[in-house]
């Protein structure tokens, strides 16, 4: 079964600073790794996907690296803004989505 | 673009009654998916379909639950009887294929009182 590991689950950091989350992954075989972006009571943003493929996929202030072999992914997010607080999960997708428990992120203005 | 339609939003109601989730997947999309999240164990996924069939339902947490397609617009999530456990936030999401984003909808928040 598929385990999914985020760290840290929580983070606070000032405003401009860059934002640095991690993803674990059990079982490297994989088709793609998703980034959400979930705000409070809503629903889930998709933000990056990046294929099995793929080292690493970017948009905008966003990029995420995937070291398959080593069942890693990082989500940066660079010159962060208070808009920026949310709680990101990270989705492994091995025919299904399994999601790690996500990290809380607060900007500080 | 519409993007995945669940409804209700919100759902309260008494243990024992019957409890039935809708979702409009995006058009096109041939993978649907429904997930429930709690504080306790995150987004499980419950069950998933390819072209209305149901291909994995071994998330789904007993026989109280059942999933339909009847077709390529419509699906449901049943729970019969509800409990207080079952409280959580359902999502519904579509994907055109398996290697594809999944696109959520906003959810249902459900309480069994």
């Amino acid at each position: 079964k598929q385990e999914v590991t985020q760290i840290p689950a929580a983070l606070s950091v000032p405003e401009g600073e860059n934002l640095v989350l991690n993803c674990s992954f059990t079982d490297s075989a994989i088709y793609n790794l998703q980034w959400f972006r979930q705000d409070p009571g809503k629903g889930l943003t998709s933000l990056l996907l990046i294929q099995s493929s793929q080292r690493e996929q970017t948009s905008g202030r966003l990029n995420a690296s995937l070291d398959k072999s080593s069942g890693r992914s990082t989500l940066y997010i660079a010159a962060s803004q208070p808009g920026d607080s949310a709680t990101y999960l990270c989705a492994v997708n091995d025919y299904k989505l399994s999601f790690g428990a996500g990290t809380t992120v607060t900007v500080r203005a | 673009d519409a993007g995945v339609i669940q409804s209700p939003r919100h759902e309260v109601t008494e243990m024992g009654q019957e409890v039935t989730l809708r979702c409009k997947p995006i058009s096109g999309h041939d993978y649907l998916f429904w997930y429930r999240q709690t504080m306790m164990r995150g987004l499980e996924l419950l069950i998933y379909f390819n072209n209305n069939v149901p291909i994995d339902d071994s998330g789904m947490p007993e026989d109280r639950f059942s999933a339909k397609m009847p077709n390529a617009s419509f699906s449901t999530l049943k729970i019969q009887p509800s409990e207080p456990r079952d409280s959580a936030v359902y999502f519904c999401a579509s994907s055109p294929q398996a290697d594809q984003p999944q696109h959520f909808g906003d959810g249902t928040r459900l309480s069994i009182l």
